[in-house]
């Protein structure tokens, strides 16, 4: 199985400040079309995930513009240009590449 | 609107079954694959695995066969899974997932959750 590892945040954050999470997987996610398999979520307190950054770093739709996604094969960032009251929540990262798929551990962000 | 509306929370004794379900909306349900999820209280998410919603085909984690079984109703655009021989290990949210159209798709919509808790 892929593993990926996530690092943390020096929790809390100012708000307004900007901020990278970080994300390593144990194979490379690059597949033969081109294409990096990276998908990153955002589940706040008591909520169910939503998708923020596909293939590294495609927006989903309605994401803001404040989320960033970039990498190589193996390591990954996603960026939050200022980050906002509602961005409140724990990220995920999750490889798409092969089965089983899976899951970073998670970064949790708070909010000063 | 796409949606996912899971089944209510569940209390069950260990050894029993439970049936999850995720009554889906706004989409043609036999074009897309459906997930399933495991979260434990503040731990990381686990995939369970996949059925398609045109024929009920299914891929599983390795971890989870034997425990969880999933299939779908058509007519009603449901996916169910079904958890059997239940321990605490099993007491978590359990999520349905669709995977989107995309190639090697990501998770773009989820279902609100359930919280299984098995308790004698």
């Amino acid at each position: 199985d892929i593993v990926m590892t996530q690092g943390a945040l020096p929790n809390p954050v100012p708000s307004g400040e900007s901020v990278s999470i970080t994300c390593r997987s144990s194979k490379s996610l690059l597949y033969s079309d081109g294409k990096t398999y990276l998908n990153w979520y955002l589940q706040r307190p008591g909520q169910s995930p939503q998708l923020l950054i596909y293939w590294m770093s495609t927006r989903a739709s309605g994401v803001s513009d404040r989320f960033s996604g970039s990498g190589s094969g193996t390591d990954f960032t996603l960026k939050i240009s200022g980050v906002e009251a509602e961005d409140v929540g724990v990220y995920y990262c999750q490889q798409g590449l092969e089965f089983p798929l899976t899951f970073g551990s998670g970064t949790k962000l708070e909010i000063k | 609107e796409v949606q996912l509306q899971q089944s209510g929370a569940e209390l069950v004794k260990p050894g029993a079954s439970v049936k999850l379900s995720c009554k889906t909306s706004g989409y043609t349900f036999s074009n897309y694959y459906m997930s399933w999820l495991k979260q434990m209280p503040g731990q990381n998410i686990e995939w369970i695995g996949n059925i398609y919603g045109g024929n009920g085909g299914t891929g599983y984690n390795q971890k989870f066969k034997g425990k969880a079984t999933l299939t779908v109703d058509k007519s009603s655009s449901t996916a169910y899974m079904d958890l059997s021989s239940l321990t605490s290990e099993d007491s978590a949210v359990y999520f349905c997932a669709r995977l989107s159209i995309l190639p090697k798709s990501p998770f773009d919509y989820w279902g609100q959750g359930v919280m299984v808790t098995v308790s004698s």
